[in-house]
């Protein structure tokens, strides 16, 4: 079965520094990935996704991630942090051939400290 | 602009009743999903619909129920069967059948509170 794995619950950063979210996925074949920002209290926006070709992908408010198939996993990353980045991430994987079953991670809350 | 809205933004409800949350989508998608979110749970799939008057159980659909009588709505309606119903509710719609097909467009969620 498909699973999604953020080891980690909390991270703090400080404002400037550079970050790196973890995700590992496990799926027999290769997924569809997506990396979803939320704030509080607000419903999830897409970041990212990787759906086939370049490894590394880029996203909006200066994200990216990197698919490593050889690892199952698809880091977020980001040089530079802002204050306006604190909120909960999640990692998700599809299905290639069912459009109904997205697998969500368990999130990964990001404190900024100034 | 096109978007998911859901109403209402919070809802009180005592133990036993039977409540409706609305999710409304102008992006002309034909999927549509309601997903249960716990703290430190991530998302949990209740149902999902990819067309009109059909709809399948996701992982928790116990004590929930949706119809899809018009592609724009997918209601759900939470009963008094639930056991544990607390909790934030996020409409989602998607494409279907093509590369754009699992990335999901969310509403801004409905939290619902069981006094």
């Amino acid at each position: 079965a498909q699973s999604v794995t953020q080891p980690d619950i909390h991270i703090t950063v400080s404002e400037g520094a550079s970050l790196e979210l973890r995700c590992n996925y496990s799926y027999g074949a290769t997924p569809y990935l997506f990396w979803y920002v939320q704030s509080p209290g607000q419903g999830l926006q897409l970041l990212l996704k990787y759906f086939s070709g370049d490894t590394l992908v880029q996203g909006i408010k200066g994200f990216e991630a990197e698919f490593k198939r050889s690892q199952s996993s698809f880091n977020l990353r980001k040089p530079s942090v802002h204050w306006s980045d604190a909120a909960e991430y999640f990692c998700a994987v599809a299905d290639m051939n069912r459009d109904d079953k997205i697998i969500f991670g368990k999130g990964t809350r990001l404190h900024i400290l100034p | 602009d096109g978007g998911i809205t859901q109403s209402p933004k919070y809802l009180f409800r005592k133990e036993g009743q039977n409540v409706t949350l609305s999710c409304e989508q102008n992006l002309n998608h034909d999927a549509m999903y309601w997903y249960r979110q716990d703290p430190g749970q991530g998302l949990r799939l209740i149902y999902y619909s990819q067309i009109v008057n059909d709809f399948q159980k996701g992982d928790i659909a116990e004590g929930y129920s949706v119809s899809r009588e018009k592609k724009e709505s997918f209601p759900l309606t939470v009963t008094s069967a639930q056991k544990n119903p607390t909790a934030f509710y996020l409409c989602a719609s998607s494409i279907v059948g093509s590369s754009g097909a699992n990335v999901l467009t969310f509403g801004a969620g409905s939290r619902l509170t069981v006094l």
